[in-house]
């Protein structure tokens, strides 16, 4: 069986300062792991993923999570907030070489001037 | 075309009426997904098709819901007898392989 948990439903960080939004998975198998985000009024895109190579995953617009086999974890990080980071982030996993994929409930970000 | 489509892009209609959802999903893409999302929540899982084998029905809310796909082609999600609590936007994904899936724009359903 699959799931998979965003720790926080909203988090607030400064513009500038460094943002982290969690996520813990459970998995049977060896999973895949997605972040996507969701600005306001557009549609879902992927931000990264992870499929069993590195475990420090780079995105674009600057994020990056590592995969914590030991931890059960998937966090996302950005060391500097840009005011256009402020979406929706939802956490995804798959089990590898499967199809069936669960997304998280979402982390709202917010990111104040 | 170069990504997901779905139509209509909106839809109002009134309770109890039947609506019917389509997705036309990239060329080639072997899954195909439904998804819906309720106002400020995140995506919920309807059903996933992967080819010919039988869908994967489990996250499908009542027997109102159905969806059939034709080979690796269009989808059409249908809701009969709909009501209030049906409100929301239906996204369609599509994917090949391990690779990400890759999402259409949603049809935003209001019932009246």
């Amino acid at each position: 069986a699959q799931s998979v948990t965003q720790l926080d439903s909203h988090v607030s960080v400064s513009e500038g300062t460094p943002v982290l939004l969690r996520c813990n998975y459970s998995s049977s198998y060896s999973p895949s792991l997605f972040w996507y985000v969701q600005h306001p009024n557009k549609g879902l895109q992927l931000l990264l993923k992870y499929t069993s190579a590195a475990t420090l995953v780079k995105g674009i617009n600057g994020f990056e999570a590592e995969f914590k086999k030991s931890e059960t974890s998937f966090h996302l990080t950005k060391p500097s907030a840009h005011m256009s980071d402020a979406a929706e982030y939802f956490c995804v996993v798959s089990n590898t070489g499967g199809f069936k994929t669960i997304f998280g409930a979402g982390t709202r970000l917010f990111v104040k001037a | 075309g170069a990504g997901v489509s779905q139509s209509p892009s909106n839809k109002v209609t009134e309770k109890g009426k039947d609506v019917e959802l389509r997705c036309d999903p990239i060329s080639g893409h072997t899954a195909l997904y439904w998804y819906r999302q309720r106002l400020g929540q995140g995506l919920e899982f309807l059903i996933y098709f992967q080819g010919n084998s039988a869908p994967d029905k489990s996250g499908l809310p009542s027997d109102r819901f159905s969806a059939e796909r034709t080979g690796e082609s269009v989808s059409t999600l249908t809701i009969q007898r709909t009501q209030q609590e049906d409100s929301a936007v239906y996204l369609c994904a599509s994917r090949i392989r391990l690779g990400q899936q890759y999402f259409g724009p949603g049809t935003r359903l209001t019932v009246t």
